[in-house]
């Protein structure tokens, strides 16, 4: 059973350019989180979403960030016109379902550097 | 808003030592607790949850859960070198009906033989 599958591991973009994230959760799971992490400093909440919609976007910048899970395929993290204070680590975690007692797993996270 | 805060250390403890990693939140409903470990440039892995008031024993990890203090910690005993880590504390409860992690900074924990 395949876990948390992240897409690309390392991305380079440069100032402008569009950074597009993947994130392929566990097999049975539903349910599909991106956090930020930035060096010395914990996870910041972004997006939860669910197949097909969008749960809680709180967490994600108004401008330039965008997510989706379509119902086939990778859920994406989209950053248009990238600026320097974008380089961080982007993991996407996944659950089976949503509920107090549910335990997220993680992929290997992607990490972006923008020059 | 709600904060979870952990000491960002290093703490250091000698190798067979206890290691004590301590958490605190702000918001008095949550329910559940986890504790993640993040070895340096790899992602997170759950190793303890806690939902009720008290101890949970799993192997040489304690997890210690205190609502009313909003207070929850993570002992190891017979701390190893491979349990140099960063501990993050997560923290969850219904926020408009979902139910998201909130995570501490986290601690960097440094075994040393």
């Amino acid at each position: 059973n395949a876990g948390v599958m992240q897409n690309p591991r390392h991305l380079v973009r440069r100032r402008g350019q569009e950074a597009r994230l993947r994130c392929s959760p566990m097999k049975g799971h539903s349910h599909v989180y991106w956090y930020r992490q930035l060096p010395e400093e914990g996870l910041k909440f972004m997006v939860y979403l669910q197949k097909e919609n969008i749960i809680d976007e709180s967490g994600m910048p108004k401008e330039r960030f965008s997510a989706e899970f379509p119902k086939e395929g990778p859920s994406i993290l989209r950053i248009q016109q990238v600026v320097r204070g974008d380089s961080a680590a982007y993991f996407c975690a996944s659950s089976p379902s949503t509920g107090v007692d549910e335990k997220l797993f993680f992929g290997s996270g992607t990490q972006l550097s923008v020059l | 808003q709600k904060e979870v805060e952990q000491n960002s250390g290093p703490l250091s403890v000698p190798e067979g030592a206890i290691a004590s990693l301590n958490c605190t939140y702000s918001d008095r409903v949550s329910q559940s607790f986890f504790w993640y470990r993040q070895y340096s440039g790899k992602s997170p892995e759950l190793i303890m949850s806690i939902y009720s008031n008290g101890d949970k024993e799993d192997g040489r990890f304690t997890a210690q859960l205190n609502k009313a203090s909003q207070y929850v910690s993570l002992l190891i005993r017979d701390s190893q070198p491979s349990d140099s880590a960063t501990y993050l504390c997560a923290v969850n409860g219904a926020s408009g009906g979902s139910y998201i992690p909130t995570f501490g900074r986290g601690t960097s924990l440094i075994v040393h033989p």
